[in-house]
């Protein structure tokens, strides 16, 4: 495998269900982050983990989850969530979580919520 | 806040060119370009930096006006392999997350 990968890339999920989103990098990279993408709307960055630690969240709503269990995976755990809450799930990694630094993107999972 | 990207979509043939541009009410540090393809993932296009450095891809262009905070992607004699979503990133303030426009559709027919 290369680069960034995203399991599963289709999900639905029902709105008292629990699932995970998983994303793995092959770059050596030490940040990581989540973005949501809505039809017709700006790339929305959810959370970044720079070296496991998390230094953003951009308030999300607690029922959106992330796990970093090192600089290679990242997780993103979710419960209870809303009809609105559709979208494609994108995962990204970069050298640094500093400036200037090019973002390389997995391919995303497509979340419905019924 | 989010860049403004002009304009929301464009449609050309083989062999014609399109002005791409990304618009900011914040002093910039940089401009990021990404261009994703129907179904798959945003890849990275290039980088401007305030000062001038440019860092990116050989056949599409861009620039950056640090007086109107304003970049403008190039493409000339566009290609069917252009066809896809831009989507311009920018980094301003003391943090270092990129704020993405709501992107240009492109579509190049033969």
């Amino acid at each position: 495998e290369t680069g960034v990968t995203q399991t599963p890339r289709h999900l639905v999920m029902g709105m008292t269900n629990k699932k995970s989103l998983k994303c793995e990098q092959h770059l050596g990279h030490n940040a990581m982050y989540w973005y949501k993408q809505s039809a017709k709307k700006p790339l929305e960055l959810m959370f970044v983990y720079s070296l496991e630690e998390r230094v953003e969240n951009n308030s999300v709503p607690s029922r959106f989850s992330p796990e970093c269990p090192n600089s290679s995976h990242l997780f993103l755990h979710l419960h209870t969530l809303q009809p609105e809450d559709s979208a494609l799930y994108l995962c990204a990694s970069s050298p640094t979580s500093g400036r200037h630094n090019e973002q390389f993107f997995g391919p995303g999972t497509r979340l419905t919520v019924l | 806040q989010q860049p403004v990207q002009s304009p929301q979509a464009v449609i050309l043939r083989e062999g014609e060119d399109a002005v791409i541009n990304c618009s900011s009410s914040k002093a910039l540090y940089s401009v990021h370009w990404y261009r994703q393809k129907h179904g798959e993932a945003p890849v990275f296009l290039m980088i401007l930096l305030k000062g001038g450095e440019q860092k990116g891809h050989e056949k599409i262009s861009a620039s950056f006006n640090e007086k109107k905070q304003q970049s403008s992607l190039y493409l000339t004699a566009s290609q069917l392999s252009y066809s896809g979503t831009y989507f311009c990133g920018t980094e301003w303030g003391n943090d270092y997350k990129l704020s993405f426009g709501a992107g240009t559709t492109v579509t190049v027919r033969a």
